[in-house]
């Protein structure tokens, strides 16, 4: 099916494992996002990526690593889990603004949920 | 910069009764406005966006959501709420020129609708 697809849904680890969140696009948009939405917070920009090889830092990058190798896959890892990173990471794509009434709305993931004990 | 700030973290309300969930933003740029609203275990969709041009802007499910320049709010409404509406909603904002894509959220306004 056509849209955004997040995996794993839901990840139990433990502190300092390393753990890969994949999102993948069949839309061909081209900017890419992750967010984390903890309660009281919102969500809150961690990384994005306006291209294939193209990526940038967000409001909370530190602990996190993103790749972007192609343009419909935007892989998030988390190279040593810590407990402050347990939250619900939700990928987004969005077309981009250039060549009109682009508005640049966000299409969003189901979500992962991520627990590090 | 920009930044969001969403008055209520949570607003019971009765069925059938009108809701106002506030929003406030602020930015040195032009910006576009969103209301995207997120049902439980899902993510976001869109809700209802400003661009330009008619500071009302509507969505197919009756709410509604005005731009007041001056006070720099995007305030969603809905005259009369359904147990449906249970959801929680995020007000957002992001540059409109160009180069801008990086949206900004509110910490969200959980609605709840009562019988």
């Amino acid at each position: 099916d056509a849209g955004i697809t997040q995996s794993p849904r839901y990840k139990i680890t433990e502190t300092g494992r390393q753990v890969t969140l994949m999102c993948h696009q069949t839309w061909s948009h081209s900017y890419m996002f992750w967010y984390r939405q903890d309660l009281g917070h919102g969500l809150r920009l961690i990384y994005y990526s306006a291209a294939a090889d193209i990526t940038d830092k967000g409001e909370v990058p530190d602990g996190y690593v993103v790749s972007r190798s192609k343009t419909e896959n935007f892989p998030l890892t988390l190279e040593s889990a810590t407990r402050s990173q347990t939250s619900v990471y939700f990928c987004a794509s969005s077309e981009s603004l250039a060549g009109g009434m682009n508005t640049g709305e966000l299409f969003f993931g189901e979500g992962s949920r991520l627990t590090v004990l | 910069a920009q930044s969001v700030t969403q008055l209520d973290s949570q607003v019971p309300v009765f069925e059938e009764a009108p809701v106002e969930l506030r929003c406030n933003y602020s930015s040195s740029v032009s910006v576009y406005l969103f209301w995207y609203v997120q049902y439980p275990n899902q993510g976001l969709q869109l809700l209802l966006k400003y661009l330009s041009g008619s500071t009302l802007v509507k969505s197919i499910n009756g709410f509604e959501a005005e731009f007041n320049k001056s006070q720099t709010s995007f305030h969603l409404r809905k005259p009369s709420v359904h147990i449906s509406d249970t959801a929680e909603y995020f007000c957002a904002v992001r540059p409109s020129g160009t180069g801008g894509f990086k949206t900004i959220f509110g910490a969200g306004t959980r609605l709840f609708v009562k019988a």
